[in-house]
């Protein structure tokens, strides 16, 4: 069965300070596909990244960053120089060939000024 | 950018009422969602929509919900007779094709269930 494992519920910085979130996933598929979202407080689901299992590539996008290792099937957010803005739950999602989306129950991140 | 769009936004019901929540997915996606959030949980799927039929329900997805897609742009979410556990935020979403690909979700309708 598939099953996505967000271990850190909650996680303080202040602002600056770099910040990892972390996710383990587990499926039998060999075709599957990787999300994150952030939440901010109004409560939307803001897209974030998807990445296929056949991709390992490390990604960056600004600010953000992601680290996806097969060998230990997790795939690992981090915000560089955190901001207050950032402050949101932050979920990892998994999806296999029926394409449903299974989510973890998300990491609450708060960011100080 | 293409949203898909939710309405209403909150929608406060009696129990046992009947409730429909409405969905207007991106024009050119072929594969529609509904998931559900209980306050201060994880986010839940309940069905899955291809082709005017289910492709795939959760144990959650029982004889009170069902969906529809009246036309080519609506999709619907109805729950039967609500009860206060149904109280949730529902997202809907649409993927333009299987594998997540442009996966986008709506900004949600808030059910109170009193």
């Amino acid at each position: 069965a598939q099953k996505v494992t967000q271990a850190q519920t909650e996680i303080s910085v202040v602002e600056k300070e770099d910040v990892t979130l972390d996710c383990v996933y587990e499926t039998r598929d060999t075709t599957y596909y990787l999300f994150w979202y952030k939440q901010p407080p109004s409560g939307e689901l803001v897209f974030l990244i998807r990445r296929n299992s056949f991709d390992e590539q490390n990604e960056i996008s600004g600010r953000y960053s992601w680290n996806f290792q097969k060998s230990t099937s997790s795939f690992n957010f981090t915000i560089t120089a955190s901001q207050v803005v950032d402050s949101a739950v932050y979920f990892c999602a998994l999806s296999d060939n029926t394409d449903k989306l299974i989510f973890g129950t998300g990491t609450r991140l708060q960011v100080f000024p | 950018e293409p949203e898909v769009t939710q309405t209403p936004s909150h929608q406060v019901t009696q129990m046992g009422q009947e409730v429909i929540l409405r969905c207007v997915p991106i024009s050119n996606h072929l594969y529609f969602y509904w998931y559900r959030q209980i306050l201060g949980q994880k986010v839940e799927f309940l069905v899955s929509f291809y082709n005017n039929e289910i492709s795939e329900k959760s144990e959650i997805f029982d004889d009170q919900f069902s969906v529809e897609r009246p036309d080519g742009s609506n999709f619907t979410l109805k729950i039967r007779s609500t009860k206060l556990e149904d109280s949730a935020m529902y997202f809907c979403a649409s993927s333009v094709q299987q594998g997540g690909y442009g996966y986008t979700f709506g900004s949600g309708t808030r059910l109170t269930v009193v």
